[in-house]
């Protein structure tokens, strides 16, 4: 089993649509989650970087963290064309700066 | 330019060739990483520097990968006598300082692929 799960599978919506994304993982010892926006031949851009259990908004993009559940999420509201792009998840642990990857959702944001 | 820069942006060779791939972090960063993005693998890490302490190079998946960090900053990942499965995207990327507070900051990457 991969330490971090992300259902890889194509993303469509129409504009002005809530993206939800998310994924799990299984090591208890992730303290850190971020959100990384890849656009193609681009590398990964840091959207949302968080520290244990909750909630961060900022702007349109909201990310959480349910430690209990192993389990992180992030929401686009009110979705753009400019949205499309490959959304990854990333942890690490405290004092281990290496991080672990889901494998990434395609989003397409249809006008 | 403020953000980390790798060099080439492509690269095709044969297999056997040996390879070098470069990283320049940002300015000040004293963390730099390496890691490879293959098709339907996702990112994988490969080695983490810091500062003058030894590196962890516990990612890299055979003899054939070395990197080093000259005067703490920029950094040369080398394959040699490559393989078709070393293709991929190779990743480089910085923080500031040592601490897991701090967010990792990504080049573009090398598209490496083996003929």
């Amino acid at each position: 089993q991969k330490e971090v799960e992300q259902d890889p599978g194509p993303l469509s919506v129409p504009e002005g649509a809530i993206v939800s994304l998310n994924c799990t993982y299984s090591n208890s010892a992730f303290q850190y989650f971020m959100w990384y926006r890849q656009y193609s031949r681009k590398g990964p851009e840091l959207l949302m970087y968080t520290y244990s259990s909750g909630n961060k908004e900022d702007g349109r993009f909201t990310a959480q963290v349910d430690k209990s559940s192993k389990y992180i999420s992030l929401f686009i509201r009110d979705s753009q064309p400019s949205d499309s792009a490959t959304y990854l998840c990333a942890m690490m642990r405290g004092g281990n700066n290496r991080l672990a990857f889901g494998k990434g959702n395609q989003v397409v944001v249809i006008p | 330019g403020a953000g980390v820069s790798q060099s080439p942006s492509n690269k095709v060779t044969e297999k056997g060739k040996d390879v070098e791939l470069r990283c320049d972090p940002i300015s000040g960063h004293t963390a730099l990483y390496w890691y490879r993005q293959s098709l339907g693998q996702g990112l994988e890490f490969l080695i983490y520097f810091q500062g003058n302490s030894a590196p962890d190079k516990s990612g890299l998946p055979s003899d054939r990968f070395s990197a080093e960090r000259t005067g703490g900053s920029v950094s040369t990942l080398t394959i040699q006598r490559t393989q078709q499965e070393d293709s991929a995207v190779y990743l480089c990327a910085s923080s500031p300082v040592r601490g897991a507070s701090q967010p990792q900051h990504f080049g573009d990457g090398t598209r490496l692929s083996i003929l």
